[in-house]
């Protein structure tokens, strides 16, 4: 079945450091990928997605490339901010099925520290 | 808009008891989700609905949890009898149906303490 695996955490960045959190899939056919977040105390947020491959999804500073040939989809920011801690979450669905269930890694803490 | 609303947040329950999870969607989202989040991991699906209708349901654990949603809106996850292992946050998420990338909107969660 479809699986999404994450670097694991904690990460541990001082304010305005570069940030990259990896993530790679096995999917069977062409998965959308998404990056979630869940902020101390908050539910899971959509943060960026990627339908297919080249795409780059952007939002808040963060980005992530759909790389079909290396089966990834890494997040970066370039100067992260203390308000940036929080739990990162890659996750893929598979839209040509009826199904179109997330499909979740385990996730990914990132801590800010001024 | 109004986003996902679910009910209780927090419940402490001891092991072989029942509990019930309320989850209203987002209006005019016919699919609605029922993930299990264990702490430090990722959610991992329990049932997915359309409308009123069982999309998905493998990893349910049958003979103790059970889902309905009567009119196609409002859903309810229930848990009977709890387990030790029961204890996590229990997430309700929407999606609106249609072509395109299937972005959920997720609920704040119901966390489930089994002693």
């Amino acid at each position: 079945g479809d699986s999404v695996t994450q670097m694991e955490g904690p990460v541990t960045l001082s304010e305005e450091a570069f940030l990259t959190i990896n993530c790679t899939y096995t999917a069977t056919g062409y998965p959308s990928l998404f990056w979630y977040v869940q902020y101390p105390g908050e539910g899971l947020q959509l943060l960026l997605k990627a339908t297919k491959a080249d795409d780059k999804g952007s939002n808040k500073g963060f980005e992530a490339t759909y790389r079909k040939e290396t089966t990834s989809f890494h997040l970066e920011k370039g100067s992260v901010q203390v308000s940036d801690s929080a739990v990162y979450f890659c996750a893929l669905t598979q839209m040509d099925t009826g199904r179109r269930a997330l499909t979740f890694g385990s996730g990914t803490r990132l801590q800010v520290q001024p | 808009e109004a986003g996902v609303a679910q009910s209780p947040r927090y419940k402490i329950i001891e092991k072989r008891q029942s509990v019930a999870f309320w989850c209203n969607p987002i209006s005019g989202h016919a699919t609605l989700y029922w993930y299990q989040q264990i702490l430090g991991q990722g959610p991992k699906l329990l049932i997915q609905f359309q409308n009123n209708g069982v999309v998905d349901d493998s990893q349910l654990p049958k003979d103790r949890f059970s889902a309905e949603r009567l009119k196609g809106v409002d859903s309810t996850l229930k848990i009977q009898p709890a387990k030790l292992e029961d204890s996590a946050v229990y997430l309700c998420a929407s999606s609106f149906t249609r072509s395109g990338a299937n972005v959920l909107t997720f609920g704040a969660g119901s966390r489930l303490t089994v002693l």
